[in-house]
This record gives structure tokens, sequence and C-alpha cells, in this order.
């Protein structure tokens, strides 16, 4: 089953805009992880955001997290051509007794340039 | 693609053929986990393992198999038995303080295809 479900499904933009993804998930979490896929590639570890935090930057990233609405997002500042990829949101879930992290279907981020 | 190295890059399985995937890290981490990716999909765990000589099932374990022999070797085995095994594989693993945050590590992946 799905924990992350992250909206919208799709998104392009021209470069230099903002990009804003969002991620709900369905039960209580430790934290929060957004990860990058390039195109053909693995996943490259972005940002992680604790259960007790509500904003985190990194760079050109900002991650907010509300615990309330069990959602975050993940917005990319003055996006660039290699921007262009898919983020999924990743939240730990207690599957058989063992903690084992859980991926949305992710957000495809077109930039246009 | 930070010390994992999968291989090969792309593998093609005949009918009835098994064929093992291979995933070796250097990171000197104790758990290591195989995904499966379908196009436009996100990822499913199909097995990990939590230290040498010890490995669970995932979500989507049925026709695949694996063996954690080493620390830094976790092969797995896409069986006859797995009728549809057409899809991008993705090895990770984790370890000392990201392995407490669950933070995974990926390596570049595989792509299988049926002949």
């Amino acid at each position: 089953s799905q924990q992350g479900e992250e909206d919208p499904q799709a998104l392009s933009i021209q470069e230099g805009e903002n990009a804003t993804m969002n991620c709900s998930y369905k039960t209580s979490i430790n934290n929060l992880q957004w990860y990058r896929q390039n195109s053909g590639r693995g996943l490259v570890h972005l940002i992680l955001i604790r259960s007790n935090e509500r904003e985190k930057h990194s760079g050109r990233l900002r991650v907010t997290l509300d615990t309330s609405k069990k959602s975050s997002s993940l917005l990319i500042t003055a996006s660039r051509a290699a921007d262009t990829a898919s983020y999924f949101c990743a939240t730990v879930a207690i599957i058989q007794g063992a903690q084992k992290l859980v991926f949305g279907q992710g957000t495809r981020l077109t930039i246009n340039p | 693609d930070g010390g994992i190295t999968q291989s090969p890059k792309y593998l093609f399985r005949k009918e009835g053929q098994n064929v093992t995937l291979s995933c070796e890290q250097n990171l000197n981490h104790d758990a290591m986990y195989w995904y499966r990716q379908d196009p436009g999909q996100g990822l499913r765990l199909i097995y990990y393992s939590q230290i040498v000589n010890d490995f669970q099932k995932g979500d989507i374990a049925e026709g695949y198999s694996v063996s954690r022999e080493k620390k830094e070797s976790f092969p797995l085995t896409v069986t006859s038995a797995q009728k549809n095994p057409t899809a991008f594989y993705l090895c990770a693993s984790s370890g000392g303080t990201a392995q407490a945050k669950n933070i995974q590590y990926f390596g570049a992946g595989t792509r299988l295809s049926v002949l």
C-alpha cells in the first residue's frame, strides 16, 4: 500500500519559476523524506524533515510538514533545466514488525528552458 | 550513485529462465534492499536484509529470491515463477545514523526485459 501520495503527478514550468510538489500520507511518522530520480537512474536522497519540525531548507529546496493534515510540500525555487526529474516522498511504515520506507508514486517535474 | 554498484545495466530474460541481478556496496552498510519500479510508478519493496545471513520478504516477494552471504553483496534472482518481470530494479543500502533515520542510498538500477 502507498503511504505517501504525491500531487500533482506531473508538473511543467519555465526555467526560473518555482516548483511546488505536495505529498500526503496516512499514518503517524517519525520523519518524512524527499528523493529525486533522474530518468533511468537511481534515487538520490534530498532532505529529511522530522515529525517535530515544520520547515526545513537546503539550498534552493524548502520542505514543510503539517502533521495535523498529514501532508508535506517540497518547493524548488528559481528552477533550472537540471532540476528536471521525478520527485518522491517517502515515509517509514511499520510492516511485519520492521521499519520500512514506503514511497509515493512521484511527481514528474519538467523545467522548460 | 554513492558506492552501490548494480550490474548489469540492461538484462534480457528468456521464457523459463532464471536471471540474477548483482548489487554490491562498499559503504559498510548493514541493511540492503531490493525494489521494483514499473513505468511512471513508485518503488515497491521486494526483499530486504538488515544483517548478513538474514533477509525478509517485502510487499512483492513472489517469484524472486535473494541471498546475503556477505555484507557487501545482496544478489536478486528473478525466477521463472515471476510471470511479469519486465521492470526497473533498484538496490539500496542503509547504515549507521542513516539507517536509524531510514535514509537509503541507491544504485543506478538494472532494467530487465523479457525476450
